[in-house]
């Protein structure tokens, strides 16, 4: 089945970078977009960025232009998202989330999530 | 970008009623709109894709219409699993954006 696994809680302080990852699993890693999307406390859901399957080619909500990049490494099956300059407002809940299998505009997959506090 | 608005931001509501939620897009987004349902601590899930087209797994109770800038979701008799808080989501392009979500509670 497919799964999205992501790495563990961090803590940063304002003005720091943190790498978050995203392993998947059960399916071909190269067919589908991978997307992360963020969720800061009572708010809904925000999308940052995509990655092509290839890899060859990100997009970047304009909010983050600048701060975020969205890597991937084949040989591990594994998506990261770096996000530089952090502020205190970049507290939240990170996911990876996978397209459908009818489309990568929508979220059909979803990793389980990655806290990040960024607190002085 | 294209802006959500989704109303209304609560809704009380007892097992077995009817729930309508919509969602207004700042521009025509043709049926490019998911709808997606989360509960506390967890992941959101795909309930809705393309205004109407239900996902796999999801129960009937659940379906959506609209098109244009004009969206609903519809439970058709709420369940007790269903008591979450539910956003719509455009996918029409880049960025994409999210509603700020319905809460459902229980009256």
């Amino acid at each position: 089945q497919v799964q999205l696994v992501q790495s563990g809680a961090e803590v940063k302080k304002p003005g720091a970078s943190v790498k978050i990852a995203c392993k998947a699993s059960g399916y071909s890693f190269t067919m589908f977009f991978i997307h992360w999307v963020r969720q800061a406390p009572g708010q809904g859901p925000e999308w940052m960025g995509v990655i092509n399957p290839i890899g060859t080619r990100v997009n970047y909500a304009q909010k983050f232009q600048g701060r975020i990049t969205v890597t991937r490494d084949t040989s591990t099956s594994t998506v990261y998202m770096d996000l530089s300059s952090l502020v205190s407002e970049d507290t939240a809940v990170y996911y990876c989330a996978r397209g459908a299998d009818f489309g990568d505009y929508v979220f059909a997959f979803w990793g389980q999530g990655t806290q990040l506090t960024v607190s002085s | 970008d294209i802006q959500m608005t989704q109303s209304p931001s609560s809704v009380s509501a007892s097992v077995g009623d009817r729930v309508t939620i919509t969602c207004r897009a700042s521009q025509d987004i043709s049926n490019r709109v998911a709808w997606y349902q989360q509960k506390p601590g967890e992941a959101p899930k795909l309930l809705i894709y393309g205004a109407s087209s239900l996902q796999s797994g999801v129960p009937s109770r659940f379906s959506g219409s609209g098109s244009g800038t004009d969206f609903s979701l519809t439970v058709s008799s709420l369940q007790p699993e269903d008591f979450a808080t539910y956003y719509c989501q455009q996918a029409s392009g880049f960025p994409y954006t999210f509603g700020q979500g319905t809460k459902v509670e229980i009256k």
